[in-house]
């Protein structure tokens, strides 16, 4: 089952422009949630990570945004940079699932 | 620090033949991770190994078996491989509690 659902599966931003990428969670118990970034050829790195307790996280260009009502939480990325262009990836745990439950990805092209 | 580590790198098999994929971390981490990682289908959990001596079955383990040979090492065994199985397998780890899983530079398996 689909637990977490991400969007969009890719996203062509303009050097400069704002990356916005979307994830919501049917989960309830979910109380971490982490976005990870991969390069290619590369593994995934996590990046930054919110639990429910804040609404927003910001850590330099990158701010987690967490809607709990909602059930949806967003990657922004300020001023994108052609060094930005990663799969970024998010993910969420919780309750009785320990593990990490991982969206589909999405593939972000900055374009100079 | 190499942190987690993975042989081979790249390795094309021939259906029904059988292979081992090797991992290793030096950081010290009780839990171990197998992903696979599929176009559009984000990173899917194999197989994981809450501490050495103890392993379990995550989301897709069909086809695979795994073996924490000790806390450092965690190999994934394909018995039979198919062409369903050509994918690129990640291993990770973290220590439990502090959610944040490290992965390794993974091994891209194509099955002919």
């Amino acid at each position: 089952q689909q637990q977490v659902k991400q969007s969009p599966q890719s996203l062509i931003v303009q050097k400069g422009g704002i990356s916005i990428i979307n994830c919501a969670y049917e989960n309830t118990a979910f109380d971490y949630f982490p976005w990870y970034q991969q390069f290619p050829g590369k593994g995934p790195a996590l990046l930054i990570a919110i639990r429910p307790d804040v609404s927003e996280k910001k850590e330099g260009r990158f701010t987690i945004s967490f809607n709990k009502s909602a059930k949806q939480f967003s990657l922004h990325i300020m001023d994108s940079q052609p060094g930005d262009s990663a799969t970024y990836f998010c993910a969420a745990s919780g309750g009785s699932q320990g593990n990490l439950i991982f969206g589909k990805g999405t593939k972000l092209s900055v374009k100079p | 620090n190499a942190g987690v580590t993975q042989t081979p790198k790249f390795q094309v098999l021939k259906t029904g033949q059988s292979m081992t994929l090797q991992c290793a971390q030096d950081m010290n981490h009780n839990s171990m991770y197998w992903y696979r990682q599929d176009p559009g289908m984000g990173l899917r959990l194999i197989y994981y190994s809450a501490s050495e001596g103890t392993t379990d079955k995550g989301e897709v383990p069909n086809g695979y078996n795994v073996s924490r040979l000790n806390k450092r090492e965690f190999s994934l065994r394909l018995e039979s491989a198919a062409p369903s199985q050509t994918s690129v397998y990640f291993c990770a780890s973290d220590w439990t509690g502090e959610e944040t899983q490290y992965f390794g530079p993974g091994t891209r398996l194509l099955v002919l």
